[in-house]
């Protein structure tokens, strides 16, 4: 099957500094990257959707220039939390589709900011 | 837009038993109905899924059901297994391209041995 990496795959950061998440297709072209956020026993929040060389459509409620978001290949994606703050604190985990329909996650990254 | 309701949000059985794991969804131009498992600190693994187009679909000892009329589907665990205790989340989008997934709010199997 179709197989997604991230990384890191933890990242402790302090407050007020930037941190870069990648994503990352091994074995096909994503099209569109998906960025999810998940806090602790909830579900799979969708924060933007990325497509390959485009402007990301971010979630209602999402800050843009807070959660920067580059999909600059159809094998990369990255998300940049800029100026974190420990409300930041989550997991957060991308999913890639090809020219189908389905998604395949990543294995997320641990964001904690101290 | 599109809104999943996912119940129950925990559920115990015992090995051997079934579980059932329903869904409900607000938009009827949604069409395709993914079922995720995901374990503690994992990302979420497709289990299975199924289009509008077809009622029920079956791989081994997992079913799912879809009713479009009343939009809702279900996912049915057959002679469960203690590895199949982990989070259970069912989701809805649709078919043409890549488009964005809804998420029900998860269940929490545990299979008691």
């Amino acid at each position: 099957g179709a197989v997604v990496s991230q990384h890191p795959s933890w990242v402790i950061c302090k407050s007020g500094t930037s941190v870069k998440i990648e994503c990352r297709s091994l074995d096909f072209q994503a099209t569109t990257m998906f960025w999810y956020r998940q806090f602790p026993k909830q579900s799979l929040m969708l924060m933007a959707t990325s497509n390959e060389g485009s402007k990301a459509t971010y979630e209602q409620g999402v800050e843009k220039d807070k959660f920067l978001i580059n999909h600059a290949s159809l094998t990369l994606s990255t998300l940049t939390v800029t100026s974190a703050h420990p409300e930041d604190s989550s997991f957060y985990i991308c999913s890639a589709s090809g020219l189908a329909y389905e998604q395949y996650f990543g294995p997320g990254t641990r964001l904690t900011v101290t | 837009g599109e809104n999943v309701e996912q119940h129950p949000s925990t559920l115990s059985v015992q090995e051997g038993d079934s579980a059932v794991i329903k869904c409900t969804y607000s938009d009827s131009a949604s069409n395709y109905f993914p079922w995720y498992k995901q374990e503690l600190g994992k990302r979420p693994q497709l289990i299975i899924d199924i289009r509008s187009n077809v009622g029920e679909k079956k791989d081994q000892r997992i079913a799912v059901t879809l009713n479009k009329t009343a939009k809702h589907f279900s996912l049915h665990i057959t002679e469960t297994q203690p590895e199949d205790s982990a989070v259970y989340f069912c989701a809805a989008g649709g078919i043409q391209g890549a488009q964005k997934l809804v998420f029900g709010q998860g269940t929490r199997l545990t299979i008691n041995p």
